[in-house]
C-alpha cells in the first residue's frame, strides 16, 4: 500500500512564526502536492513538484514556498506563518503516468 | 475560470436509502474525474473516470460521467453509517499535473 506520511497531525505556531510542513512517501512516486482544505473552499492548491528540485505554483502560492531535495520528501515552508494560514494542510504524490493521489492524514495547523 | 462544483453541499438520509451525489465541471483540457472518499482522516481513492457512459462500481457504490453535459454523478445504494464522511469530487486537466477540487458534499448516514 501507498503510504503518504505528513509529519505532524495538529500544530500550534504564534504570528510571524516560520512553519515547515513535511510530508515524506514510499512508493517513488514523482509527483507531490500541497493542498490547504478550507469549509466552503474544498481543497486548493498551494504547490506541486514533478521531479527533485522541480516546483511549480498552484493556485494559491502566496505566503508558502516549498521545497524538493529527495524524491520521497516534499516541504511546505511558512516563512512568516499569519493566521489566515490556520487551515488543514494535506499533502498528496501520485505516479507520473497516473492520475490517483494518494494522499496524507493532513496537519491541522493553527496561528494564534 | 476552470472550476468543479458539487451538490448537495451536504445531505443527511437514514440508513439503506439510496444517494446521490453531483459533480459539474468546467475544465479546460479535461483529462480525467476522480472521486475520494475523506472521513476523519486522510482522502482515499474511490474511482477514476475517463469516458463517458460508462458505469464504475465498486460494491453498493457506483459512479457514471457525462462528458458531454459535463458532469459525474456517485451513487450509494443501501447506504449505512460507514459511509458517513465527505465526498470529494476533482477533475485533472491535461495541462501539467493540475487538478481541481469541489468543496465536497457531506453525506451524514444516521442508523
Amino acid at each position: 500500500d501507498v503510504k503518504v506520511t505528513q509529519s505532524s497531525r495538529y500544530l500550534v505556531k504564534r504570528t510571524g512564526e516560520k512553519v515547515f510542513l513535511e510530508c515524506v512517501q514510499d512508493m517513488d512516486h514523482e509527483n507531490m502536492f500541497w493542498y490547504r482544505q478550507d469549509p466552503g473552499l474544498g481543497l486548493r492548491l498551494i504547490y506541486f513538484s514533478y521531479d527533485v528540485k522541480m516546483k511549480e505554483k498552484g493556485d494559491i502560492p502566496e505566503g508558502y514556498s516549498v521545497s524538493r531535495e529527495k524524491k520521497e520528501r516534499f516541504s511546505l515552508i511558512l516563512e512568516s506563518a499569519s493566521t489566515n494560514q490556520t487551515s488543514m494542510y494535506l499533502c498528496a504524490s501520485s505516479l507520473f503516468a497516473k492520475n490517483i493521489q494518494y494522499f496524507g492524514a493532513g496537519t491541522r495547523l493553527s496561528v494564534l | 475560470e476552470d472550476k468543479v462544483v458539487q451538490s448537495p453541499l451536504s445531505l443527511v438520509v437514514h440508513e439503506g436509502d439510496t444517494v446521490t451525489l453531483n459533480c459539474s465541471y468546467e475544465v479546460t483540457n479535461f483529462r480525467s474525474l476522480l472521486w475520494y472518499k475523506q472521513e476523519k482522516k486522510a482522502p482515499t481513492f474511490l474511482f477514476m473516470l475517463t469516458s463517458s457512459g460508462i458505469e464504475k462500481k465498486s460494491g453498493r457504490l457506483s459512479s457514471i460521467l457525462d462528458k458531454k453535459e459535463l458532469f459525474s454523478i456517485l451513487n450509494i445504494t443501501a447506504t449505512q453509517t460507514g459511509d458517513s464522511a465527505i465526498y470529494l469530487c476533482a477533475v485533472e486537466a491535461n495541462t501539467g499535473n493540475q487538478f481541481y477540487f469541489g468543496t465536497g458534499t457531506s453525506l451524514t448516514v444516521i442508523p
